[in-house]
């Protein structure tokens, strides 16, 4: 079956970039029927939906972070990526690379996640 | 954006327990809700979809209702393996999707 893996550092200064990659196994990113997504989980458990992109690369980013956000997909790789520029310490979380079956306008599900990368925000 | 609220943000309970956990929307979602479990230091694995559709390999003990605003997720007889967190995600609103807070059920 389908399996994510978010591969990237695990600390980041304040005012970088935050660079993260996932690479899908068990299934092709290409031939839709998905969207490829982003998720984040703060410290205090809530849930963020960052971002998707599909295979064919149009994006759709959370108004909340899209002047920072930025996802890129490399279909010979078999991988999608995550780059969130000017981080704060507001960014610490553990970042989620996940696929979402896009089934029709509003109904969708997150299945499979990644196991999850914690990223901190320090100097 | 459609605020999700979940109650209770945590419950204890035992072995063999019915626990029900309730999901409250901002604005009318239909049915366009999700269920999810996360175990401490693992993803969110997804148990339902659809509001009442449970996802392959989840064991029927975990149900799903509810329309509109009002949503539950009810585990009949409480498994040692349930005790986890428990997430809803509305989808009404895609590509905008947003989550409850979270409800963690530990053993009492």
């Amino acid at each position: 079956q389908v399996q994510l893996q978010e591969s990237g550092p695990g600390l980041v200064k304040p005012s970088q970039t935050l660079s993260l990659t996932c690479s899908v196994s068990g299934g092709s990113i290409a031939g839709g029927g998905f969207f490829w997504s982003w998720i984040r989980q703060h410290p205090g458990k809530a849930l963020e939906y960052i971002g998707h992109i599909y295979d064919i690369g149009s994006t759709y980013y959370n108004p909340s972070l899209k002047s920072r956000v930025t996802i890129s997909v490399d279909t010979s790789q078999n991988q999608f990526s995550l780059k969130l520029r000017s981080v704060t310490a507001a960014d610490t979380a553990v970042y989620y690379c996940a696929r979402t079956r896009d089934y029709s306008n509003y109904i969708n599900w997150i299945d499979p996640w990644g196991q999850g990368k914690p990223v901190t925000v320090s100097s | 954006d459609i605020q999700m609220t979940q109650s209770p943000s945590s419950l204890s309970a035992s072995v063999g327990d019915r626990v029900t956990i309730t999901c409250r929307a901002s604005q009318s979602i239909s049915t366009y809700l999700n269920w999810y479990q996360q175990k401490p230091g693992k993803a969110p694995k997804l148990l339902i979809y659809v509001a009442s559709t449970l996802q392959s390999g989840v064991p029927s003990r975990f149900s799903g209702s509810g329309s509109g605003t009002d949503f539950t997720l009810t585990i009949s007889g409480l498994q040692p393996e349930d005790f986890a967190t428990y997430f809803c995600q509305q989808t009404y609103s895609t590509p905008l999707v947003t989550f409850g807070g979270g409800t963690k059920v530990d053993i009492k």
